[in-house]
């Protein structure tokens, strides 16, 4: 199926540990971005990619890293997990003008 | 940041009844969008409004981009059971790609 996937979608861990969160999608959008989703403060950006390559800081982006070394993949990886990273993150490629379509979202809970 | 400001956070509402819900911010913006997210899943474009004063239509959603370009709301008339989730509003600011999203508001229908 055409869209976004994102994976895992659950995931436990405990602090100080690295955790990847990978996004794939199957179309070739240039642009793709990831949120974090927490209570009383919406969609938060984190980092996004105009392209391969070409990565930049969203608004909170510290803890994160993040790379895309292929149009269709955009991982996030958390270097060393905390509590306060506890959140479900979302991934997203913009579909048309200003618009973004999201994928289903990762739920990250960080012990 | 860039803040955007949406009232109210919560609704609870009976079934039939019509909904309004807007966004404010300090900041003029070249686009607002209407997103709802349903438990468990990724926000979903509803409508998107690229000119100041448009007024656009989806079905029973109605939404409109403010004339001063600092606010938009959204309306949905004749509310049925399925229109409960989290609605968000977007905005995008000049050139850029990034989207600033607001709190939300919680639409809960009483049956």
């Amino acid at each position: 199926d055409a869209g976004i996937t994102q994976s895992p979608r659950y995931k436990i861990t405990e602090t100080g540990r690295q955790v990847t969160l990978m996004c794939h999608q199957t179309w070739s959008h240039s642009y793709m971005f990831w949120y974090r989703q927490d209570l009383g403060h919406g969609l938060r950006l984190i980092y996004y990619s105009a392209a391969a390559d070409i990565t930049d800081k969203g608004e909170v982006p510290d803890g994160y890293v993040v790379s895309r070394s292929k149009t269709e993949n955009f991982p996030l990886t958390l270097e060393s997990a905390t509590r306060s990273q506890t959140s479900v993150y979302f991934c997203a490629t913009r579909t048309g003008p200003e618009t973004q379509y999201f994928g289903p979202g990762t739920r990250l809970l960080v012990l | 940041g860039q803040q955007l400001n949406q009232s109210p956070q919560s609704m609870f509402i009976q079934e039939g009844e019509d909904v309004s819900m807007n966004c404010t911010s300090s900041s003029i913006f070249n686009t607002w969008l209407w997103y709802k997210q349903d438990p468990g899943e990724g926000p979903v474009l509803l409508i998107a409004l690229y000119k100041a004063g448009e007024l656009t239509s989806n079905g029973r959603l109605t939404a409109q981009f403010g004339i001063t370009r600092k606010d938009s709301f959204l309306n949905i008339s004749a509310s049925i059971p399925s229109d409960v989730g989290i609605y968000f509003c977007a905005g995008q600011i000049g050139g850029a790609q990034k989207l600033v999203f607001g709190q939300g508001t919680r639409l809960t229908i009483n049956p």
